[in-house]
C-alpha cells in the first residue's frame, strides 16, 4: 500500500515530557511536511524537508526539531511539551515542491493532548 | 507574505442546492497555484481540486472552480449539494518561490442538511 503513515494515533502526556512522532512515505515523494491543526481546525505548515534537508522553518518555539533519516521519512520531536501543543500534528508528502507536483498527500495524523 | 481568505466559518445548506464557497488570496507572485482541499469528519485533509491557469475551471467529484487573478479568487462552486459533501473545506495557495509550502485559508465548515 502506497501512502502516508503515521505513528501513532494519539498520544496523552504531561507538561514538560519529551514526546516523538514518526512519519514515513511509500509515495516516493522527495518533499515531506509537518502542519499543526489546531483546536479550531487552523492547518499550519511547521517544516518541509526536501530530500532530507530542511527547507521551510516556520516561526515555532525551539522545542520542536523534525528529524529526517532519509527522504521517506519526517519524524517531529517536541523537547518539553506545553499545553498549547495540545492539537493534531499532520504529516504530507509531495512529488516535488514545484510545477504540477505540488498536490501534498497528508497522513491520519497524531492527537497530542497535554494535561 | 501569501495569505488566503475564507470569509465564511460556516455555510448550511439544504440538499439539492447549489454550494458556493469562497476563496481570495493575496501574493506578490504572477503564477500562483490554488487548492481546494476537503476533510472529512476524523480523516485527513484530502485535495479535491486545483489549479494555476488563469480563467480556465477545473471539475472533480462534481465541484469546479475557476481562477482569476484579476479578482484573486478561486471560489469552489457544485451544482446540487449532496449529504456526504459535509465537511471542512480548505483553500490553500502556493506561491512563486515558495514552492515548498501552501499556505491555508481559515477553513469553511459545509453542512448539508437533508
Amino acid at each position: 500500500e502506497t501512502a502516508v503513515f503515521q505513528t501513532p494515533n494519539y498520544h496523552v502526556t504531561q507538561v514538560g515530557n519529551e514526546v516523538s512522532f514518526n512519519c514515513k512515505q511509500t509515495l516516493g515523494h522527495d518533499t515531506m511536511y509537518w502542519y499543526k491543526q489546531d483546536s479550531k481546525k487552523l492547518l499550519k505548515i511547521m517544516f518541509s524537508y526536501n530530500n532530507k534537508q530542511l527547507i521551510v522553518n516556520e516561526t515555532v518555539p525551539r522545542r520542536f526539531s523534525p528529524q529526517s533519516s532519509d527522504k521517506a521519512h519526517l519524524n517531529l520531536r517536541i523537547k518539553s511539551v506545553e499545553p498549547e501543543d495540545s492539537a493534531v500534528y499532520l504529516c504530507a508528502s509531495s512529488r516535488d515542491w514545484g510545477g504540477n507536483y505540488a498536490e501534498q498527500f497528508f497522513g491520519p495524523g497524531t492527537r497530542l493532548t497535554v494535561l | 507574505g501569501d495569505s488566503v481568505t475564507q470569509t465564511e466559518g460556516l455555510v448550511t445548506l439544504t440538499e439539492g442546492l447549489p454550494v458556493m464557497l469562497n476563496c481570495t488570496y493575496q501574493t506578490i507572485y504572477s503564477n500562483p497555484f490554488l487548492f481546494w482541499y476537503v476533510q472529512h469528519l476524523n480523516e485527513s485533509p484530502r485535495l479535491l481540486l486545483k489549479s494555476f491557469t488563469d480563467n480556465k475551471r477545473t471539475e472533480h467529484q462534481g465541484f469546479h472552480a475557476t481562477l482569476h487573478k484579476s479578482s484573486s479568487s478561486f471560489h469552489l462552486q457544485k451544482s446540487s449539494a449532496q449529504l456526504s459533501d459535509s465537511a471542512l473545506y480548505y483553500c490553500a495557495l502556493r506561491g512563486g518561490n515558495m514552492g515548498y509550502k501552501l499556505t491555508f485559508g481559515t477553513g469553511t465548515s459545509l453542512l448539508v442538511d437533508p
